[in-house]
């Protein structure tokens, strides 16, 4: 069955430190896996996604994710985060083995302190 | 502006009423969806429509009724609703059925079941 994990819940940041937030993800072949970002009172905006080729994917806002078949995960990086970047982050997968739906993860919630 | 407008904003409805929820997108998009969102739980898919014809009915209850009258436009109807009815409702559109594509999201309807 198809499923994502995303292991934190919250996080907190200091503005201008690294981060990294979690994705592990359970599907039966290649999967599509995509970043979405909610802001408070706000849809999802897409940040980055995945088909095949550079594990290694940019996104917008300065966002990276890199997927590793061997550890089924698909982890969110940015350098240096902004006061801005707080917000809710949803990992999800999808494609021809889920119907082409998304199956979504819980989401983590990020806080950016001064 | 995400490109996908929901109306209203916020809603509180008894559950006894009937109202509707309006979805637009003037994006060119032939595929629309609706999703729950609850706090701490995946992104729900409620319903899917694809050229205007509902593909995807996620086993939800009758007193959600959805109506898309061209592909431009989606609309959620709400009659006899509980309190555990109450989330945010998301609309979403894509080029086509296939999350290879990614979903532009609006910005959600807040209802509230007293």
């Amino acid at each position: 069955a198809q499923s994502v994990t995303q292991p934190d819940i919250h996080i907190t940041v200091s503005e201008g430190a690294s981060l990294e937030l979690r994705c592990n993800y359970s599907y039966g072949a290649t999967p599509y896996l995509f970043w979405y970002v909610q802001s408070p009172g706000q849809g999802l905006q897409l940040l980055l996604k995945y088909f095949s080729g550079d594990t290694l994917v940019q996104g917008i806002k300065g966002f990276e994710a890199e997927f590793k078949r061997s550890q089924s995960s698909f982890n969110l990086r940015k350098p240096s985060v902004h006061w801005s970047d707080a917000a809710e982050y949803f990992c999800a997968v999808g494609g021809p083995n889920t119907g082409n739906q998304f199956y979504f993860g819980t989401g983590t919630s990020l806080t950016v302190i001064p | 502006e995400t490109g996908v407008t929901q109306t209203p904003r916020h809603l509180v409805m008894g559950m006894t009423n009937k109202k509707s929820l309006k979805c637009e997108q003037h994006l060119g998009h032939n595929a629309m969806y609706w999703y729950k969102q609850s706090a701490k739980k995946p992104l729900e898919l409620m319903f899917v429509y694809n050229f205007k014809e509902q593909t995807e009915n996620n086993s939800v209850p009758s007193r959600f009724s959805p109506e898309c009258p061209n592909s431009s436009h989606l609309f959620l109807h709400l009659h006899t609703l509980q309190p555990e009815d109450s989330a945010l409702y998301l609309c979403a559109s894509s080029p086509r059925q296939q999350v290879y594509y990614g979903y532009t999201f609006g910005s959600g309807t807040r209802l509230t079941v007293v």
